[in-house]
């Protein structure tokens, strides 16, 4: 079976650029998460997703971000506009029915000059 | 504020020693516990999942859980130069069946 498929893999721009990435969750799973990775902060879980729904979104640190899951087997996340700060590794992992444990995609290891 | 503590490391053991992974958890009553290993530059990868109270085996790898103590623990046999790593401790707080609580990580080098 295919994992948890993200695209792209590394994204390069400019801040203020707007920002999009997308997650293919596993087959059958339908809860899905989107998590940030850095050095200084470690793995942060920004938004979970069940049914499609959006379930806990506590952890988007502003408004400059957004995520959306129109269907069982594909969401995004959006930054816009960008910055600097925002540079990091992003995860998308699911799981079914919310329970563990947690299956994570390749990432998309974004950098914002 | 419930936390997951893990000695940042990096832990050095030598080629066919046994690795020692611990964590401590502050939410006394959290179910589940996964370790993750995550390679540099990859995405964490699930290497054990342990509920109850004891030792759980799988292949090299043994979870320990002792919730009185609040410690889980991962142990490696035969540690090779493959499993050097990063390895995250998650546990799932009481009150949701959702969340994972993250470790900050236990870097592991394993020395030829």
């Amino acid at each position: 079976d295919a994992g948890v498929i993200q695209s792209p893999r590394h994204e390069v721009t400019e801040m203020g650029q707007e920002v999009t990435l997308r997650c293919k969750p596993i087959s059958g799973h339908n809860s899905l998460f989107w998590y940030r990775q850095t050095m200084m902060r470690g793995l942060e879980l920004l938004i979970y997703f069940n049914n499609n729904v959006p379930i806990d979104d506590s952890g988007m640190p502003e408004d400059r971000f957004s995520a959306k899951m129109p269907n069982a087997s594909f969401s995004t996340l959006k930054i816009q506009p960008s910055e600097p700060r925002d540079s990091a590794v992003y995860f998308c992992a699911s799981t079914r029915d919310g329970y563990q444990p947690q299956h994570f995609g390749d990432g998309t290891r974004l950098s914002i000059l | 504020q419930k936390e997951v503590e893990q000695n940042s490391g990096p832990l050095s053991v030598p080629e066919g020693a046994i690795a020692s992974l611990n964590c401590t958890y502050s939410d006394r009553g959290s179910q589940s516990f996964f370790w993750y290993r995550q390679y540099s530059g990859k995405s964490p990868e699930l290497i054990m999942f342990i509920y109850s109270n004891g030792d759980k085996e799988d292949g090299r790898f043994t979870a320990q859980l002792n919730k009185a103590s609040q410690y889980v623990s991962l142990l490696i046999r035969d540690s090779q130069p493959s499993d050097s790593a990063t390895y995250l401790c998650a546990v799932t707080p009481m009150d949701s069946n959702y969340q994972l609580i993250w470790g900050a990580g236990t870097k592991l080098i394993i020395k030829p």
